[in-house]
């Protein structure tokens, strides 16, 4: 079925330090998003990839969609305390016109 | 920006209880709403996907019965859960989209939790 699995489940950085989390579909997507979760709050529309090879930034974020439409990354660069939270990858398949949710990878900075 | 509400946020109450939770969306025209269950440290369950004016969409596992979904207009969506039990204590979560590849905007969640 239709599976989206996310790496690493958890990253400790010190502040400062660069941070990439990584998603891959056992199938074709048709687009993914990204979320943030912030402790205690719930999941924020980060943005959308629709495009193969489609790279996005935003401010210190930069979003990449594979070629083959199979798999996502997001990098952080420089992290702040800011950026700490959980950040969820979601796919969108065609096929039921639902989101599937990665398991996310919770960030935490060290200041 | 797409804001969704959900009401309320917490909930604490005694097992056998029922418990209705809202799921609106304020700016926008919501055709299909979802339901999340989400447990400590882990990823958003799709429960159930509500679709305004027809029967909800439940995800395997989930039972119909207990988890009342009811899409009565472009803007609302309620969840009861019926006669809940501690097991049923978890962070739901409510989303509203307003067309099929648009994102979805996600309510600020309640808290359940059964004595």
């Amino acid at each position: 079925g239709q599976q989206v699995m996310q790496i690493p489940q958890y990253q400790h950085v010190q502040e400062g330090e660069d941070f990439t989390t990584y998603c891959n579909s056992s199938t074709t997507l048709s687009n993914i998003q990204w979320y943030k979760q912030r402790p205690g709050g719930h999941p924020v529309f980060l943005i959308q990839l629709v495009k193969s090879g489609e790279v996005k930034k935003q401010k210190r974020l930069t979003f990449q969609f594979g070629e083959a439409k199979k798999n996502s990354s997001l990098h952080i660069t420089a992290t702040q305390t800011t950026d700490v939270g959980t950040y969820f990858c979601a796919g969108f398949y065609n096929q039921g016109g639902k989101l599937i949710f990665g398991q996310g990878t919770e960030l935490s900075v060290k200041p | 920006g797409a804001v969704v509400s959900q009401h309320p946020s917490r909930v604490i109450c005694k097992s056998g209880t029922s418990v209705k939770i809202e799921c609106r969306s304020l700016d926008f025209q919501a055709t299909t709403m979802f339901w999340y269950r989400q447990f400590p440290k882990q990823s958003l369950m799709l429960m159930a996907t509500s679709n305004e004016g027809s029967k909800a969409t439940y995800e395997q596992g989930v039972e119909k019965d207990k988890f009342l979904i009811n899409h009565a207009s472009l803007t609302l969506s309620t969840l009861t859960v019926t006669s809940a039990h501690p097991e049923d204590s978890s962070f739901y979560i409510c989303s509203a989209r307003e067309g099929v590849e648009q994102p979805q905007h996600f309510g600020d969640g309640t808290r359940l939790s059964i004595l």
